[in-house]
């Protein structure tokens, strides 16, 4: 079946780093793309998404590259801020077949002043 | 506003005693779904619907109950609740079904002793 592997948390980070957190995916086919970002007591929102090799999905300073070769979604942004301390978790959506999404186990990230 | 809105945020309840929780959303979305997270295994998806009187099965269906009488409503039922469906619950809707879930209630913290 599908499968979403994150790198494990948590990334602790000082203010202004820049951030890498990894996703692989498998994945009959292309899938769709997303990464979410979950903050204390709140539920998912989406962050960004991509639907096809080579799609950049970017919001708010972040962003993610659709790399069918490598089957990732790494997520990236140049400079954290504190504000940026939350859960982040990838997931994809297949096209066909059950269109269940799969969801990565989530990375905390924490950002220090 | 555009939300999801879920009820209870937190529940005890006693094993075998039948609950429901509510999700409710004011955005005309076709789509709505419920999830279970626990901790180490990220997001997984129970039930999904389509529309209104369409309902199918998620990755993690036994044990619960659904029904999509009305657009804006989805409830989730736990017809005998047993101690291994202590989690975190959200609901969460899009316009249709393909994309990524758009946006996601607070979540309801359910315990079952």
């Amino acid at each position: 079946g599908d499968s979403v592997t994150q790198m494990e948390g948590p990334v602790t980070l000082s203010e202004e780093a820049f951030l890498t957190i990894n996703c692989t995916y498998t994945a009959t086919g292309y899938p769709s793309l997303f990464w979410y970002v979950q903050y204390p007591g709140e539920g998912l929102q989406l962050l960004l998404k991509a639907t096809k090799a080579d799609d950049k999905g970017s919001n708010k300073g972040f962003e993610a590259t659709y790399r069918k070769e490598t089957t990732s979604f790494h997520l990236e942004k140049g400079s954290v801020q504190v504000s940026d301390s939350a859960v982040y978790f990838c997931a994809l959506r297949p096209r066909g077949g059950s269109y269940i999404p799969t969801f990565g186990r989530g990375t905390s990230l924490i950002v220090h002043p | 506003e555009a939300q999801v809105t879920q009820n209870p945020r937190y529940l005890i309840t006693v094993t075998g005693k039948k609950l429901t929780v509510t999700c409710s959303q004011n955005m005309n979305h076709e789509y709505m779904s419920w999830y279970r997270q626990d901790p180490g295994l990220g997001l997984r998806q129970i039930y999904y619907s389509m529309n209104v009187e369409v309902t199918d099965k998620g990755d993690v269906p036994e044990g619960y109950k659904v029904s999509r009488k009305e657009k804006r409503n989805f409830p989730l039922i736990l017809e005998s609740p047993s101690p291994n469906q202590t989690s975190l619950y959200f609901c969460a809707s899009s316009e249709a079904g393909l994309g990524p879930e758009a946006f996601f209630g607070q979540g309801t913290r359910l315990t079952v002793v």
